[in-house]
Protein backbone atom coordinates (compact mmCIF):
# COMPACT_ATOMS: atom_id res chain seq x y z
CA UNK A 1 0.00 0.00 0.00
CA UNK A 2 1.60 3.33 -1.12
CA UNK A 3 1.96 6.32 1.71
CA UNK A 4 0.91 9.75 1.94
CA UNK A 5 3.00 11.32 -0.53
CA UNK A 6 3.98 14.77 0.05
CA UNK A 7 6.72 17.59 -2.66
CA UNK A 8 8.57 18.90 -2.29
CA UNK A 9 10.66 17.54 0.71
CA UNK A 10 12.26 20.90 1.12
CA UNK A 11 12.03 24.49 0.14
CA UNK A 12 13.79 27.76 1.11
CA UNK A 13 12.49 30.99 0.81
CA UNK A 14 13.14 34.57 1.49
CA UNK A 15 10.06 36.13 3.83
CA UNK A 16 7.39 37.35 1.95
CA UNK A 17 7.56 35.12 -0.72
CA UNK A 18 4.37 32.79 -1.15
CA UNK A 19 4.67 28.78 -1.27
CA UNK A 20 2.56 25.84 -1.71
CA UNK A 21 2.84 22.71 -0.90
CA UNK A 22 1.01 19.27 -2.11
CA UNK A 23 -0.28 16.18 -0.41
CA UNK A 24 -1.71 12.97 -1.96
CA UNK A 25 -3.06 10.44 0.63
CA UNK A 26 -3.50 7.24 0.94
CA UNK A 27 -5.92 5.66 -1.80
CA UNK A 28 -9.65 5.50 -0.53
CA UNK A 29 -8.82 8.10 3.17
CA UNK A 30 -11.66 10.65 3.44
CA UNK A 31 -10.05 12.76 6.65
CA UNK A 32 -7.13 14.68 5.47
CA UNK A 33 -5.07 16.68 7.87
CA UNK A 34 -2.45 19.31 7.53
CA UNK A 35 0.31 19.53 10.76
CA UNK A 36 2.81 22.35 11.27
CA UNK A 37 5.66 20.92 13.33
CA UNK A 38 8.28 23.31 14.89
CA UNK A 39 11.64 22.50 15.43
CA UNK A 40 11.86 20.47 19.22
CA UNK A 41 7.90 20.36 19.61
CA UNK A 42 5.41 17.99 18.43
CA UNK A 43 3.30 18.31 15.65
CA UNK A 44 -0.08 20.83 15.61
CA UNK A 45 -3.14 20.49 13.59
CA UNK A 46 -3.68 23.72 10.98
CA UNK A 47 -6.55 22.55 8.95
CA UNK A 48 -8.82 19.03 9.06
CA UNK A 49 -11.04 17.95 5.79
CA UNK A 50 -13.49 14.97 5.34
CA UNK A 51 -13.25 14.41 1.95
CA UNK A 52 -13.36 17.97 0.33
CA UNK A 53 -15.01 19.76 3.30
CA UNK A 54 -13.17 21.30 6.26
CA UNK A 55 -13.86 19.36 9.45
CA UNK A 56 -11.31 22.01 11.05
CA UNK A 57 -9.50 25.26 10.77
CA UNK A 58 -9.50 27.17 13.79
CA UNK A 59 -5.52 26.77 14.62
CA UNK A 60 -5.27 27.87 11.09
CA UNK A 61 -3.39 31.30 10.65
CA UNK A 62 -6.26 32.44 7.87
CA UNK A 63 -4.79 35.76 6.98
CA UNK A 64 -1.56 33.61 5.35
CA UNK A 65 -2.30 30.30 5.27
CA UNK A 66 -4.77 28.69 3.10
CA UNK A 67 -5.65 25.07 2.01
CA UNK A 68 -8.03 23.50 -0.43
CA UNK A 69 -9.12 19.80 -0.98
CA UNK A 70 -11.22 20.43 -4.46
CA UNK A 71 -11.76 16.61 -5.46
CA UNK A 72 -11.75 15.08 -1.98
CA UNK A 73 -8.66 13.69 -2.58
CA UNK A 74 -5.24 15.08 -3.06
CA UNK A 75 -5.16 18.84 -1.09
CA UNK A 76 -2.59 21.81 -1.31
CA UNK A 77 -1.45 23.86 1.70
CA UNK A 78 -0.13 27.66 0.58
CA UNK A 79 1.45 30.17 2.74
CA UNK A 80 1.18 33.98 0.97
CA UNK A 81 3.34 36.10 2.31
CA UNK A 82 5.77 33.64 4.55
CA UNK A 83 6.89 34.90 7.82
CA UNK A 84 10.30 33.85 9.51
CA UNK A 85 8.22 32.28 12.05
CA UNK A 86 6.55 29.89 9.27
CA UNK A 87 10.06 27.88 9.30
CA UNK A 88 8.96 23.91 10.10
CA UNK A 89 7.72 20.78 8.39
CA UNK A 90 4.36 20.64 7.34
CA UNK A 91 3.30 16.73 7.61
CA UNK A 92 0.19 15.94 5.51
CA UNK A 93 -1.76 12.75 7.07
CA UNK A 94 -4.98 10.97 6.24
CA UNK A 95 -6.88 8.28 7.46
CA UNK A 96 -9.64 6.55 6.15
CA UNK A 97 -12.37 8.07 8.35
CA UNK A 98 -12.39 10.17 11.68
CA UNK A 99 -11.36 8.27 14.80
CA UNK A 100 -9.21 5.85 13.43
CA UNK A 101 -5.66 6.08 13.45
CA UNK A 102 -3.85 8.49 10.96
CA UNK A 103 -0.78 8.35 8.79
CA UNK A 104 1.79 10.67 8.00
CA UNK A 105 3.69 11.35 5.34
CA UNK A 106 7.39 12.74 5.41
CA UNK A 107 6.75 16.23 5.38
CA UNK A 108 8.06 18.92 3.55
CA UNK A 109 10.91 21.30 5.65
CA UNK A 110 10.05 24.87 4.84
CA UNK A 111 13.02 27.35 5.72
CA UNK A 112 12.09 30.89 5.44
CA UNK A 113 14.89 33.30 5.24
CA UNK B 1 -7.84 18.95 25.83
CA UNK B 2 -6.80 16.53 28.10
CA UNK B 3 -2.66 16.69 28.99
CA UNK B 4 -0.53 14.53 29.15
CA UNK B 5 2.95 14.51 30.73
CA UNK B 6 6.39 12.56 29.26
CA UNK B 7 9.89 12.57 30.61
CA UNK B 8 11.89 14.77 28.25
CA UNK B 9 14.42 11.65 27.26
CA UNK B 10 14.99 8.18 28.21
CA UNK B 11 18.04 5.41 27.43
CA UNK B 12 18.13 2.16 27.13
CA UNK B 13 20.45 -0.47 25.58
CA UNK B 14 20.03 -2.26 22.57
CA UNK B 15 17.94 -5.47 23.37
CA UNK B 16 16.70 -4.50 26.25
CA UNK B 17 13.10 -3.93 27.34
CA UNK B 18 11.94 0.00 27.70
CA UNK B 19 8.89 1.32 29.51
CA UNK B 20 8.30 4.49 28.56
CA UNK B 21 5.63 6.22 31.23
CA UNK B 22 2.72 8.72 30.27
CA UNK B 23 0.75 10.86 32.81
CA UNK B 24 -2.65 11.78 32.04
CA UNK B 25 -4.45 12.25 35.78
CA UNK B 26 -7.03 14.65 34.03
CA UNK B 27 -8.21 12.25 31.50
CA UNK B 28 -12.12 11.92 30.99
CA UNK B 29 -13.73 8.35 31.49
CA UNK B 30 -14.44 7.97 27.29
CA UNK B 31 -10.67 9.45 26.29
CA UNK B 32 -8.37 6.97 24.70
CA UNK B 33 -5.11 6.78 24.94
CA UNK B 34 -2.71 6.30 21.86
CA UNK B 35 0.95 6.17 20.96
CA UNK B 36 2.50 7.60 18.17
CA UNK B 37 6.54 7.85 17.50
CA UNK B 38 8.49 9.76 15.47
CA UNK B 39 11.73 8.56 13.60
CA UNK B 40 14.22 11.13 13.15
CA UNK B 41 13.49 13.23 9.64
CA UNK B 42 10.17 11.05 9.35
CA UNK B 43 6.32 12.23 9.67
CA UNK B 44 5.01 9.99 12.61
CA UNK B 45 3.62 6.48 12.93
CA UNK B 46 0.91 5.13 15.05
CA UNK B 47 2.07 2.37 17.55
CA UNK B 48 -0.65 1.33 19.98
CA UNK B 49 -4.14 2.94 21.70
CA UNK B 50 -6.35 1.39 24.05
CA UNK B 51 -9.07 2.47 26.12
CA UNK B 52 -9.11 0.29 29.74
CA UNK B 53 -7.28 -3.22 29.04
CA UNK B 54 -3.88 -3.69 28.39
CA UNK B 55 -3.01 -4.17 24.69
CA UNK B 56 -0.38 -5.88 22.48
CA UNK B 57 0.23 -5.66 18.92
CA UNK B 58 3.47 -6.71 17.17
CA UNK B 59 5.08 -3.27 17.71
CA UNK B 60 4.95 -2.73 21.51
CA UNK B 61 2.22 -3.42 24.73
CA UNK B 62 0.52 -0.77 26.18
CA UNK B 63 -0.55 -0.78 29.87
CA UNK B 64 -2.96 0.72 31.66
CA UNK B 65 -2.80 2.12 35.10
CA UNK B 66 -6.47 0.75 36.78
CA UNK B 67 -7.57 4.36 37.16
CA UNK B 68 -6.43 5.27 33.75
CA UNK B 69 -4.29 8.47 34.87
CA UNK B 70 -0.59 6.64 33.66
CA UNK B 71 0.41 4.82 31.19
CA UNK B 72 3.18 2.70 30.04
CA UNK B 73 4.40 2.10 26.57
CA UNK B 74 6.46 -1.27 26.43
CA UNK B 75 8.85 -2.34 23.84
CA UNK B 76 9.72 -5.86 24.95
CA UNK B 77 13.23 -5.68 23.21
CA UNK B 78 14.70 -1.91 21.78
CA UNK B 79 16.20 -2.23 18.61
CA UNK B 80 18.45 0.77 17.45
CA UNK B 81 15.67 1.33 14.54
CA UNK B 82 13.27 2.03 18.32
CA UNK B 83 15.12 5.10 18.78
CA UNK B 84 12.97 7.70 18.03
CA UNK B 85 10.13 10.80 20.04
CA UNK B 86 7.75 8.85 21.62
CA UNK B 87 4.48 10.88 21.80
CA UNK B 88 1.11 9.94 24.39
CA UNK B 89 -2.15 11.26 22.98
CA UNK B 90 -5.55 11.65 24.81
CA UNK B 91 -8.34 11.53 22.06
CA UNK B 92 -11.97 11.46 22.96
CA UNK B 93 -14.30 9.14 21.04
CA UNK B 94 -16.36 11.42 19.44
CA UNK B 95 -15.63 15.00 17.33
CA UNK B 96 -12.71 15.71 15.23
CA UNK B 97 -9.92 13.40 15.29
CA UNK B 98 -7.70 16.11 16.41
CA UNK B 99 -4.02 14.67 18.07
CA UNK B 100 -2.64 17.02 20.07
CA UNK B 101 1.16 16.27 20.71
CA UNK B 102 3.07 17.35 23.37
CA UNK B 103 6.53 17.13 23.09
CA UNK B 104 6.98 13.69 23.45
CA UNK B 105 10.32 11.50 25.08
CA UNK B 106 13.06 11.17 22.56
CA UNK B 107 14.36 7.59 23.31
CA UNK B 108 17.88 6.69 22.94
CA UNK B 109 19.43 3.43 21.74
CA UNK B 110 22.51 2.34 23.04
CA UNK B 111 24.27 -0.66 21.25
Amino acid sequence: EAGVAQSPRYKIIEKRQSVAFWCNPISGHATLYWYQQILGQGPKLLIQFQNNGVVDDSQLPKDRFSAERLKGVDSTLKIQPAKLEDSAVYLCASSLASLVEQYFGPGTRLTVT
Amino acid sequence: DAKTTQPNSMESNEEEPVHLPCNHSTISGTDYIHWYRQLPSQGPEYVIHGLTSNVNNRMASLAIAEDRKSSTLILHRATLRDAAVYYCILRPPTGANNLFFGTGTRLTVIP
